[in-house]
């Protein structure tokens, strides 16, 4: 069974600040990571993935998240908030044994202030 | 390249009325996937399909809920005899079987 958690359903940082949100997952199996973006009235857009090899995953619009397989985390990170960061964020686990089921956290709606 | 295509946007129904959402997947994938994102929550997982199978619907409702996904067109989700606790955000996302999977903007369902 699968399950993710994301700390704070809302997080505000202002504009150039550092941008972090947390996630923290569950899986008997090796999990396959994602964090998606949704904009108001918009799909799902991905920022990026973690599969396998390296830990430290870079994604599109400056994003980066780490995989601690010991902290069972993949916190998502941005050295500099942009205004049009504003978004919902979800983090996402599947088996990364070949299942297809995603496992979506409950969101992180992101404020960035000018 | 055309992404998964999803319509309509916006549904309105009556209590009691059908909703039908179509689901056109990316081009060269045969895998399509529904979800349903409730305000304030993330997304649900109902049900997974490959052309012609239903793979897996335990996110499914046992009523009312269905899902096709036929060998020549779209895939559908309908809804029938809607209730008010059925407005939501309905998603489809649509793979060539691996991760990740792509998703479309999504079909707006309210009940009146």
């Amino acid at each position: 069974a699968q399950s993710v958690t994301q700390l704070g359903s809302h997080v505000s940082v202002s504009e150039g600040a550092l941008v972090l949100l947390r996630c923290n997952y569950s899986s008997s199996v090796p999990p396959y990571l994602f964090w998606y973006v949704q904009y108001p009235n918009q799909g799902l857009q991905l920022l990026l993935k973690y599969t396998t090899g390296a830990t430290l995953v870079k994604g599109i619009n400056g994003f980066e998240a780490e995989f601690k397989k010991s902290e069972t985390s993949f916190h998502l990170t941005k050295p500099s908030a942009h205004m049009s960061d504003a978004a919902e964020y979800f983090c996402a686990v599947t088996p990364g044994t070949g299942g297809f089921k995603t496992i979506f956290g409950a969101g992180t709606r992101l404020f960035v202030k000018a | 390249n055309a992404g998964v295509m999803q319509n309509p946007r916006h549904l309105v129904r009556r209590r009691g009325q059908e909703a039908r959402l179509r689901c056109s997947p990316m081009k060269g994938h045969s895998h399509v996937y529904w979800y349903r994102q409730l305000p304030e929550e993330g997304l649900k997982f109902m049900v997974y399909l490959q052309k012609e199978n239903i793979i897996d619907e335990s996110g499914m409702p046992k009523e009312r809920f269905s899902a096709e996904f036929p060998k020549e067109g779209p895939s559908i989700l309908r809804i029938q005899q809607v209730v008010r606790g059925d407005s939501a955000a309905y998603f489809c996302a649509s793979s060539d079987g691996n991760q990740p999977q792509h998703f479309g903007d999504g079909t707006r369902l309210s009940i009146l």
